[in-house]
């Protein structure tokens, strides 16, 4: 089974930063990997998959980098509604996803 | 516009069984791989198994497999999950997904199934 590893577990940041998360996979995925957001009791919003292709409606200060093992997500200039847990999805072989990065205001 | 609605959580006892079903609308159901996918309270999401249109190839998660059965009728646009044997480790939400055509990310989700396995 593919590993998806995310760091970091918790993040603090402040309206208007720019944040990276990084999902690292155990093996080679190539380009199949998604980041969804989830806020609580809700499902999650599917925001960028193929690693960089920015899902439709998605603002644009969310972009997806990485190939391989290693995956980053950015939000170059933090907003209130941003504020959730976000996860990685590799999708090369079934399914897997990372643990949760959950965004707090600092 | 596509909508997802889970149904069959409850509570149930440790040992007993579960059917769960998501009703699909606004898409061509038979088109399209279907996900599981679960959360425990206040822990992260994990994927449980997958569907192909046809219903004629599954694939499970090493934690449910030979006790959750994935299935679907695309007559009735309704996937399911047979879940038996089941643990009190199995509590959570259960997530029907849609998965994209071309690729196998999921764009639309239900709004999820509570299953709590306590005695």
């Amino acid at each position: 089974d593919i590993q998806m590893t995310q760091s970091p577990s918790t993040l603090s940041a402040s309206v208007g930063d720019r944040v990276t998360i990084t999902c690292r996979a155990s093996q080679s995925i190539g380009s199949w990997l998604a980041w969804y957001q989830q806020k609580p009791g809700k499902a999650p919003k599917l925001l960028i998959y193929k690693a960089s292709t920015l899902e439709s409606g998605v603002p644009s200060r969310f972009s997806g980098s990485g190939s391989g093992t290693e995956f980053t997500l950015t939000i170059s200039s933090l907003q209130p509604d941003d504020f959730a847990t976000y996860y990685c999805q590799q999708y090369n072989s079934d399914s897997t996803f990372g643990q949760g990065t959950k965004l707090e205001i600092k | 516009e596509v909508q997802l609605v889970e149904s069959g959580g409850g509570l149930v006892q440790p040992g007993g069984s579960l059917r769960l079903s998501c009703a699909a609308s606004g898409f061509k159901f038979s088109s399209f791989w279907m996900h599981w996918v679960r959360q425990a309270p206040g822990k992260g999401l994990v994927w449980v198994s997958r569907i192909n249109s046809l219903g004629s190839s599954t694939t499970y998660a090493e934690s449910v497999k030979g006790r959750f059965t994935i299935s679907r009728d695309n007559a009735k646009n309704t996937l399911y999950l047979q879940m038996n044997s089941l643990r009190a480790d199995d509590t959570a939400v259960y997530y029907c997904a849609q998965i994209r055509g071309g690729g196998n990310e999921s764009p639309y989700w239900g709004q999820g199934t509570l299953v709590t396995v306590s005695s």
